[in-house]
């Protein structure tokens, strides 16, 4: 099993450009999460799609959008890049639903993204 | 906002030694978890303790849960150059839907 899998690992955007990170997940979990990592601020969630079918907002959701394109992918959308979101992302799975108590997660490697 | 708070942000020690971080959050939980993040990879879960459980183990690791003083600590033994990564304790949010993570705790071991 590959787990996690996300695409693509770097990526330098200028400001205004957009571009859509991939995550893939091969464990049929039903959950699936983006976060952003920065310096000192560790991590904070931006969507989540707790099953298929559903996206919610997290923490910090603006300038972002999501896709839940099935069981498997979870996409995460920068329409209008900003340097603010130059930052490494993570996505990650779990088995968690709506009333579930586990919320054990698996991460992706993540991607490191530029904006200038 | 953070659920979980770590304590220290950072720790250094040599091989061999216990190293103890500590994590406190605001509200009630059903559980709180532990994760382990290598420099320049993704997280990975190390150990979930549940609301009505003191104390639990993995290998070398022990983590406590007081929910009276909302708070937890993970304890590593005879620590080694490979431990060296930041920790980070992990709790649900209230909707109960997703983890919020705390801001972690950088553990340099030297050899």
């Amino acid at each position: 099993n590959a787990g996690v899998t996300q695409t693509p690992k770097f990526q330098v955007l200028k400001t205004g450009q957009s571009m859509t990170l991939q995550c893939a997940q091969d464990m049929n979990h039903n959950s699936m999460y983006w976060y952003r990592q920065d310096p000192g601020m560790g991590l904070r969630l931006i969507y989540y799609s707790a099953s298929e079918g559903t996206t919610d907002k997290g923490e910090v959701p603006n300038g972002y959008n999501v896709s839940r394109l099935n069981k498997r992918e979870f996409s995460l959308r920068l329409e209008s890049a900003a340097p603010s979101q130059t930052s490494v992302y993570f996505c990650a799975s779990s088995t968690g639903t709506s009333g579930s108590r586990s919320y054990e997660q698996y991460f992706g490697p993540g991607t490191r993204l530029t904006v200038t | 906002s953070q659920q979980g708070e770590e304590d220290p942000q950072a720790l250094s020690i040599q091989e061999g030694e216990n190293a103890t971080m500590n994590c406190s959050y605001k509200t009630s939980i059903n559980n709180l978890q532990w994760y382990r993040q290598n420099s320049g990879r993704g997280l990975v879960h190390l150990i979930l303790i549940r609301s009505n459980e003191r104390e639990k183990h993995s290998g070398r690791l022990r983590v406590t849960l007081d929910t009276s003083k909302k708070s937890s600590s993970l304890l590593i033994t005879a620590s080694r150059a490979a431990d060296t990564a930041s920790y980070f304790c992990a709790t649900a949010n209230q909707a109960g839907t997703a983890l919020i993570f705390g801001k972690g705790t950088t553990l340099s071991v030297s050899s």
